[in-house]
Formats: structure tokens, C-alpha cells, sequence
């Protein structure tokens, strides 16, 4: 079974500060992504990786990047962390085969005070 | 530009009665789409795809390329079912997936 781990499920932060979360999976998944999930507003897909050291922007990639130096480990960096980044962050993994979904980890809220 | 389209943010029904959440997509290729879950304090996990015409917990969904529509049913609600449902378009070839903004079911007892 595919294991998406995301560092945090909780996280609180203050404005200004650099914030990293972290995703790791087990299965050797080409791709990963993170998203932030927002009441009303869905899924927004803020940056994904279709290799190592590979990145792409997504829909909202200001104020975000992204580090991928090892195939199974995506980080998300907020570089100076600003209140209206308060949300629920989701990590998620998938091959490039056609018809195969993508797997989520649990999600880190994060808090920006 | 591809797009998916759930027009209900909240659907409310009585247990036992039939469900239909609403999916619509924009894409000109022939699209994998998808339906995925998040129960309360849970992950969000596959529920089912078009390309496997299956039934999982009672729900089917049939894509309807006339209707650019890809529609989620069950033909008798239970209280578990509700959870937050989102529909996702990935294009051919592509790593990228397109989720629509969810529609939360609710099932009253």
C-alpha cells in the first residue's frame, strides 16, 4: 500500500518566519505535488515534481517553492510566512501511467499567527 | 484550458434516498478522471476512476463525453457516505491532475 508520510499534521507559525514542510513516499512515485486545500476553493495545486531536482509551478506558486533532492522526498518552503498561508497543506504522489491516481498523505495545518 | 466544474458546495439528503454529485469537466482529448473522498479527520483517497466502470461503496460513475460529465451515484445513501467528494481530470499524457472545488454530502438520518 502507497505511503505518502507528511512531517506535521499541526504546525504554528509566526509572520516572517521560514517554514518547511516535508513529504517523503515509499513508492517510487516519478511525481509529487502539494496542493492547499481551502474551504470552498478546492484543491490549488501550488507546486509538483515530475523528477529529482525537477520542479513545476502550479496554479499559486507565489510566496511558495520547492525542493526535491531525492525521489521520494518533496519539501514545501513558505520563505517568509505570511497569514493569509494559513491552511491545510496536502502532499501527493503518483506515477506518470496513464489512469493511475494520485495518493495523498494526511495533510499538515498549518497556522500562521 | 481544462476545467472541472462541481456546482454544488453542499448536497443534504435523508439516508436512503438516491445521490447524484455533479461533475462537469472542460477538455478537448479523451480525459482520466477520477473521484476522491475525505471523510472527516481522514485522507483524501481514490473512490473510484472511469477507466475501471466499477462500483465502490455503491457508487458508480458513468462518463458521458456528449455531456462532458462525469457524474458520482448511489442509488441509496447511508450516513458513512458523507464525506467531502471532489471530481479530478488528469489530460493524456500529462503529470498534472485538475480537481474541481468539492461538494460535501451530508446524509441525514
Amino acid at each position: 500500500d502507497v505511503k505518502v508520510t507528511q512531517s506535521s499534521r499541526y504546525l504554528v507559525k509566526r509572520t516572517g518566519e521560514k517554514v518547511f514542510l516535508e513529504c517523503v513516499q515509499d513508492m517510487d512515485h516519478e511525481n509529487m505535488f502539494w496542493y492547499r486545500q481551502d474551504p470552498g476553493l478546492g484543491l490549488r495545486l501550488i507546486y509538483f515534481s515530475y523528477d529529482v531536482k525537477m520542479k513545476e509551478k502550479g496554479d499559486i506558486p507565489e510566496g511558495y517553492s520547492v525542493s526535491r533532492e531525492k525521489k521520494e522526498r518533496f519539501s514545501l518552503i513558505l520563505e517568509s510566512a505570511s497569514t493569509n498561508q494559513t491552511s491545510m497543506y496536502l502532499c501527493a504522489s503518483g506515477t506518470g501511467t496513464s489512469n493511475q491516481p494520485q495518493h495523498f498523505g494526511d495533510g499538515t495545518r498549518l497556522s500562521i499567527l | 484550458a481544462q476545467r472541472v466544474t462541481q456546482p454544488e458546495k453542499l448536497l443534504s439528503v435523508f439516508k436512503g434516498a438516491p445521490v447524484e454529485l455533479k461533475c462537469n469537466y472542460s477538455y478537448s482529448g479523451s480525459p482520466e478522471l477520477f473521484w476522491y473522498v475525505q471523510y472527516s479527520r481522514q485522507r483524501l483517497q481514490l473512490l473510484l476512476r472511469h477507466i475501471s466502470r466499477e462500483s465502490i461503496k455503491g457508487f458508480t460513475a458513468d462518463l458521458n463525453k456528449g455531456e462532458t460529465s462525469f457524474h458520482l451515484k448511489k442509488p441509496f445513501a447511508q450516513e458513512e457516505d458523507s464525506a467531502m467528494y471532489y471530481c479530478a481530470l488528469r489530460p493524456l499524457n500529462f503529470n498534472k491532475f485538475y480537481f474541481g472545488s468539492g461538494t460535501k454530502l451530508n446524509v441525514k438520518p
